[in-house]
């Protein structure tokens, strides 16, 4: 089954522990980015990758590391989480640039206290 | 800086009704895409309209892309309650790197 897999689903941890967020597709894509989604704001880009390592920032990058060592895994790293990174999160693919159809991942619910 | 804007923010109706959601931007795009997502879930693509004037069925929904491709809608006739969700429409970016979202349409479909 075609999909993209975000581990862990629900995190909650405390102030400067850092952590990483899995990604990882199983289609073979090119394109893939990640986007946290607050009420009132909606989903924002974060950081994005357009192949094997090549990355670039989104709208909203402070605070956050990726990397794209393999095609189909694309990690988030919070180095040093804080409390305004409270966020649904969510990784998402697509076979080349954004206008293809973009697959998401289920969702990652981080709490940061 | 582009920009979507989509009204109404929320629509609660009852089954059967019709409704149009509607997602506005001052910058002309190259293609929008309409997505659903339900609770606990990533967003679902439903369409994408790339010419200006286009329209689109899917079953019970249809989407219009404007002739300046400026804008497009989403009607759904005869709301079901499996209808719910939250709709969401997107372009890409000047420098087609990423998609911009509109900050959504919340749906609620009561039987």
């Amino acid at each position: 089954e075609a999909q993209v897999t975000q581990n862990p689903r629900y995190l909650i941890t405390v102030t400067g522990k850092k952590l990483t967020v899995t990604c990882s597709q199983n289609m073979n894509h090119e394109y893939m980015s990640w986007y946290r989604q607050d009420p009132g704001l909606g989903l924002r880009q974060i950081y994005y990758s357009m192949n094997v390592e090549v990355t670039d920032k989104g709208d909203v990058p402070e605070g956050y590391k990726v990397s794209r060592k393999e095609k189909r895994n694309f990690p988030l790293i919070l180095e040093s989480p804080s409390p305004n990174q409270t966020s649904l999160y969510f990784c998402a693919s697509s076979f080349g640039a954004p206008g293809y159809e973009q697959y998401f991942g289920p969702g990652t619910r981080l709490t940061v206290t | 800086t582009q920009l979507l804007e989509q009204s109404p923010q929320f629509l609660s109706i009852q089954e059967g009704e019709n409704l149009t959601v509607y997602c506005n931007s001052s910058s002309v795009f190259s293609s929008l895409q309409w997505y659903r997502q339900e609770p606990g879930e990533g967003p679902v693509l439903l369409v994408t309209v790339v010419t200006g004037g286009e329209v689109k069925k899917l079953k019970r929904l249809t989407f219009q892309f404007g002739d300046a491709r400026k804008d497009s809608s989403l009607h759904i006739t005869a709301a079901q309650p499996g209808d719910t969700g939250l709709y969401l429409c997107a372009g890409i970016n000047q420098a087609g790197t990423a998609l911009i979202f509109g900050k959504g349409t919340t749906l609620s479909v009561s039987s």
